[in-house]
């Protein structure tokens, strides 16, 4: 079955540091996104990407963040100036299509990168 | 925005029990999935469940849209079950990003 690989499994960075994670998508996906979970918490969103743009962002996605898709099949997502309050796993998803357009369908995550920001 | 919320929070139970896990959501949903995040983090996907009862092996799951909410269910428990189970729902209002519930922490003992 397909899968969508991130990179790194584990890092640990410097505060006021740049991070970088990045995901490769099953290769037929169109939309790409970006969630995290700070430990102990639940998942939250923070960027749906389509098209070569962001299509929605959350209050979290602030101007610290930023996602790139460098190459027909990279995803990734930069922290400019890493945070302690940073620290948590992102996880990377894609879809073929967009679920509200067929019901019956979903996302596919990563396994995720934990990011430990000392 | 639409509030998903998870019961219970935490579940012990002993090898071979059954249980149910309830996720009920405030709004009109047009998708639903159930996940398995195991003690290694990792988001396993269960079951894509908007609307009616889907089975795969141990677990099953039901959804009453029009009721706003949606059950899982594990029968003869394993070890291997163990992990935060989070249901995640897409709205009908023209977004497609998923919103998580709080999750529910199953342990389940030999």
């Amino acid at each position: 079955e397909p899968e969508v690989t991130q990179t790194p499994s584990h890092q640990v960075t410097q505060m006021g540091q740049e991070v970088i994670l990045r995901c490769v998508p099953i290769s037929n996906h169109l939309y790409f996104y970006w969630y995290r979970q700070i430990l102990g918490q639940k998942v939250e969103f923070l960027v749906s990407f389509y098209n070569n743009e962001i299509s929605e962002k959350s209050e979290i996605f602030d101007d610290q963040f930023s996602v790139e898709r460098p190459d027909g099949s990279n995803f990734t997502l930069k922290i400019r100036s890493t945070k302690l309050e940073d620290s948590a796993m992102y996880f990377c998803a894609s879809s073929e299509f967009l679920p509200l357009t067929i019901p019956d369908y979903g996302y596919t995550f990563g396994s995720g990168t934990r990011l430990t920001v000392v | 925005g639409i509030q998903v919320e998870q019961s219970p929070p935490d579940l012990i139970l002993q090898e071979g029990a059954n249980s149910t896990l309830r996720c009920n959501f405030s709004d009109s949903v047009n998708n639903l999935q159930w996940f398995h995040q195991n003690p290694w983090g990792q988001l396993i996907n269960l079951f894509y469940i908007p609307s009616g009862t889907k089975q795969n092996g141990r677990l099953s799951a039901t959804t009453v849209a029009t009721e706003r909410y949606s059950l899982l269910y594990i029968s003869s428990s394993q070890t291997t079950d163990s992990g935060v189970y989070f249901c995640a729902v897409v709205t009908n209002f023209g977004n497609e990003k998923l919103t998580f519930g709080t999750g529910t922490r199953l342990t389940i003992i030999p």
